[in-house]
């Protein structure tokens, strides 16, 4: 089946920037997600960005989407302690969305 | 109110016993879906409704069933529940780009 991988977890200093990495194999996705959980919740769309954009951004958060290596991240600039969870990459292809593993970010004081 | 509401929100049942899990949502979406969420394995599609009449198995379909009683209405039966069945499940809904979650439903089958 189609995929969808990232790395489990991220630490960060806060005030740095966080990148998340996120790969995906099915070449007929149509829209690619960033989702965020924090403890107890479920989970919250951040971002997405449209399979034919190579870029979007949306105040404190830039979406990078390369088409060809299925590649997308998702940079936090200024990373906050609030920012602290989860981070779900998903792909969509108008029938169901596949989800990555998580990314837990964590933002050390 | 949530857009999404799972009931209940915890649940520990012994191995063998039907439980159902369900969803309700307030969106009008037709989308509908069941995952899954285990360590490390992030979010596992279990089944997807479009419409009323629509039913289709995600990935891990297996020992799983659903029922659509109608478009706010996705409910997920465990016939025969079994330990590696214990996980936090979430009900979803969609329409187009963005798709909204239930609060999840914590399962422990012991």
């Amino acid at each position: 089946g189609e995929d969808v991988e990232q790395s489990l977890f991220l630490s960060v200093r806060e005030g740095d920037s966080s990148v998340i990495n996120c790969t995906y194999t099915d070449s007929s996705s149509t829209y690619l997600y960033w989702y965020k959980q924090e403890p107890g919740a479920g989970l919250q769309l951040l971002t997405y960005i449209f399979s034919n954009m190579d870029m979007k951004q949306d105040q404190r958060l830039t979406v990078l989407l390369n088409k060809k290596d299925k590649h997308l991240s998702l940079r936090i600039a200024d990373t906050q302690t609030g920012n602290s969870a989860i981070y779900f990459c998903a792909e969509s292809n108008n029938n169901d969305m596949r989800f990555g593993a998580g990314t837990r970010l964590t933002v050390k004081p | 109110d949530a857009d999404v509401t799972q009931t209940p929100r915890n649940r520990i049942t012994k191995t063998g016993k039907r439980i159902m899990l369900e969803c309700s949502q307030t969106k009008g979406h037709d989308r509908m879906y069941w995952y899954r969420q285990d360590p490390g394995l992030g979010l596992r599609l279990i089944y997807y409704s479009f419409d009323v009449k629509d039913i289709n198995k995600g990935e891990i379909s297996d020992g799983y069933s659903v029922s659509r009683q109608a478009q706010a209405k996705f409910s997920l039966s465990l016939e025969s529940a079994i330990p590696n069945q214990t996980a936090l499940y979430f009900c979803a809904t969609s329409w187009g780009t963005e798709a909204f979650f239930g609060q999840g439903t914590r399962l422990t089958v012991v």
